[in-house]
């Protein structure tokens, strides 16, 4: 069975500061990987997307994140952070169309940016 | 935006009595998820359809039943609601391939 892990629940930095936040998924078969971000009140959005290839993304404002497949973990990345960033973070996995299309979801970690 | 509306966006319902959340779409996708969101715990998949007809449990399916006549809709049932399950819910959608989902607005249920 899939499941998705982010070992943060609430970070707290101040602005200018870097961000890593992790996440590691249990899955056996080939993965499609994400983040997501939820603003206060707001849907999900995507911030970027893993399916193949160069195993280090980069998304929207900054973000990127590094797919390492030995250590089933995608983590999450900013060099510097704004206040704009405090937002909930959500890693999630999707299994391929071929097995079933579940998309399963972390915990969230829950960003504060100090301006 | 992805054309994904959720109805209704607020409900304030009883306890014991049964109640419905429609996810509607436009975009002909085949996946439809629905999430209830609550904190600390993140997003958790209640059920989900993989085409019409076709549905598949979550990790929380107890307590709600799911449906999928047409392409464009995906029903929530709570077949009888408890207060344990007032929380906001989410529906998504996602087309085949390498794609990613796009989530509804969400629907706030109170159970009183």
């Amino acid at each position: 069975a899939q499941s998705v892990s982010q070992h943060n629940h609430h970070v707290i930095l101040s602005e200018a500061a870097s961000l890593e936040l992790g996440c590691n998924y249990s899955y056996g078969g080939t993965v499609n990987l994400f983040w997501y971000v939820q603003y206060p009140g707001q849907h999900l959005q995507l911030l970027l997307k893993y399916f193949s290839g160069d195993p280090l993304v980069k998304g929207i404002k900054g973000f990127e994140a590094e797919f390492i497949k030995s250590k089933f973990s995608f983590n999450l990345r900013k060099p510097s952070v704004q206040w704009s960033d405090t937002a909930e973070y959500f890693c999630a996995v999707n299994a391929g169309d071929n097995q079933g299309g579940k998309l399963i979801f972390g915990q969230g970690t829950e960003l504060s940016v100090k301006p | 935006d992805a054309g994904i509306t959720q109805s209704p966006r607020h409900k304030v319902t009883e306890t014991g009595t049964p109640v419905t959340l429609r996810c509607h779409q436009t975009e002909n996708h085949r996946y439809m998820y629905w999430y209830r969101q609550d904190p600390g715990h993140g997003l958790r998949l209640i059920h989900y359809s993989y085409g019409v007809k076709d549905t598949d449990k979550g990790e929380v399916s107890d307590g709600y039943s799911v449906s999928r006549s047409k392409t464009e809709d995906f029903l929530l049932t709570l077949e009888s609601a408890t207060s344990s399950q007032t929380s906001v819910y989410f529906c998504a959608i996602r087309g085949t391939g390498d794609v990613e989902a796009f989530f509804g607005q969400g629907t706030r249920l109170t159970v009183v």
